[in-house]
Formats: structure tokens, C-alpha cells, sequence
């Protein structure tokens, strides 16, 4: 089974900065899908960024973007120019490719992002 | 809708009593999931349709919990017997299906079981 594990219970930057929020994995799948969603107070988890295991290329949304090293099996979510609105709890996700025929998420447990004025 | 819709909001219900909440997906959107969230943890995979029919109900916590898509679009979870455990956020998100796809997830219906 997949497991996903996020050892950054709450992070907290300036207004403005960088921040990077951690995300290890561990699988025995070599196709596969990563994913950063975000969930506000209101607790709808919204979609940030994904990453497809065979592209080698980081993903990029604008100010958002991710160091996906897949021998070391992480997968890194940068915030640029941190805004009031990008506090919230933070899940990376794994999904296994659609060929094992379930395209269930595998959560980790969340990083809670405070953004300082 | 725009979105996934999930009704009720927010549920209160005594232990022992039967809930039932709703998922109205995406329309035109094929697979749809339901996730459980406890409190300070991250959602975990309940169950899975792809249309109709549920191809994976492997994380159902026990057999007080039943989920049913009958015509391939709305969902109902329904949980018998509530014990307190059962208090969580239910998540239900829809997808169009395949490989590229992402899950949209609705707001979540809060069940809190006194």
C-alpha cells in the first residue's frame, strides 16, 4: 500500500516570502500521480498543482511549483510571494495510475500554513 | 451546478440513530469517491463509483456504513448504528474519469454523533 507523510505539522512565513512545504512517499509503482491540494477554513479541498510521475519536468502554477525527485520518492510544494490568502492546511496526495484500475487519493496528514501581515 | 454539492452541511445526530448524507456530483462526471476526515487528520478513501457501479468499497469502515449511486449520478452514504467514532467530515469529490483527470470535492457535510 501507498503510503504519503508530510513531517511539517504547521509552517509559517512572512507575507511576501518563500515558503516550502515537505512531502515524502513511498510506493512500489513507477507510473503514478502527485498532487497538492489546499483546504480552507470552509473546507473544500481545493486543487493547487499536480505532477505526473513519467514527466521529469517540475510543474509550475504560477506562483506555485514543486521539486519532484522521484528516485528520493518527494515531492515539494514552493509558494512564492506568499499572500494573506494562501493560509490554509495544505495535503499532498498520491495517485496510482488509472492502468491498477483505482483512482483513489492517498492523503498525508497536513501541513498547516500561516501567513504573517 | 457549478460545483459538488454536499448536503447536509453540518449533521447532529444521536448514537444509534441511522444519517444518511448526499453528494450531487459534477454533472457528467463518471467516477465519484467518498472520503472520511477526522479532525486534524488528512481524508481517507471510503469508497469508489464509477457510474453505477462501485468498483472498490474497500475502505468502509465496517458494515454499518453502505454507499449507493443508482442512476450514476447522485450518492448517498448512509451509516447505521452512529457511534461516536463515526464524527468526522464526509468529503465527496467527482471526477470526469481516467488518467488525467482531477477530483473536484464538495464542501463536506460535518457529522458530529453525541
Amino acid at each position: 500500500a501507498q503510503t504519503v507523510t508530510q513531517s511539517q505539522p504547521e509552517m509559517s512565513v512572512q507575507e511576501a516570502e518563500t515558503v516550502t512545504l515537505s512531502c515524502t512517499y513511498d510506493t512500489s509503482e513507477s507510473d503514478y500521480y502527485l498532487f497538492w491540494y489546499k483546504q480552507p477554513p470552509s473546507r473544500q479541498m481545493i486543487l493547487v498543482i499536480r505532477q505526473e510521475a513519467y514527466k521529469q519536468q517540475n510543474a509550475t502554477e504560477n506562483r506555485f511549483s514543486v521539486n519532484f525527485q522521484k528516485a528520493a520518492k518527494s515531492f515539494s510544494l514552493k509558494i512564492s510571494d506568499s499572500q494573506l490568502g494562501d493560509a490554509a492546511m495544505y495535503f499532498c496526495a498520491y495517485r496510482s495510475s488509472p492502468l491498477f484500475g483505482n483512482e483513489k487519493l492517498t492523503f498525508g496528514t497536513g501541513t498547516r500554513l500561516t501567513i504573517i501581515p | 451546478g457549478a460545483g459538488v454539492s454536499q448536503s447536509p452541511r453540518y449533521k447532529v445526530a444521536k448514537r444509534g440513530q441511522d444519517v444518511a448524507l448526499r453528494c450531487d456530483p459534477i454533472s457528467g462526471h463518471v467516477s465519484l469517491f467518498w472520503y472520511q476526515q477526522a479532525l486534524g487528520q488528512g481524508p481517507e478513501f471510503l469508497t469508489y463509483f464509477q457510474n453505477e457501479a462501485q468498483l472498490d468499497k474497500s475502505g468502509l469502515p465496517s458494515d454499518r456504513f453502505f454507499a449507493e449511486r443508482p442512476e450514476g449520478s447522485v450518492s448517498t452514504l448512509k451509516i447505521q448504528r452512529t457511534q461516536q467514532e463515526d464524527s468526522a467530515v464526509y468529503l465527496c469529490a467527482s471526477s470526469l474519469g481516467g488518467s488525467r483527470q482531477p477530483q473536484h470535492f464538495g464542501d463536506g457535510t460535518r457529522l458530529s454523533i453525541l
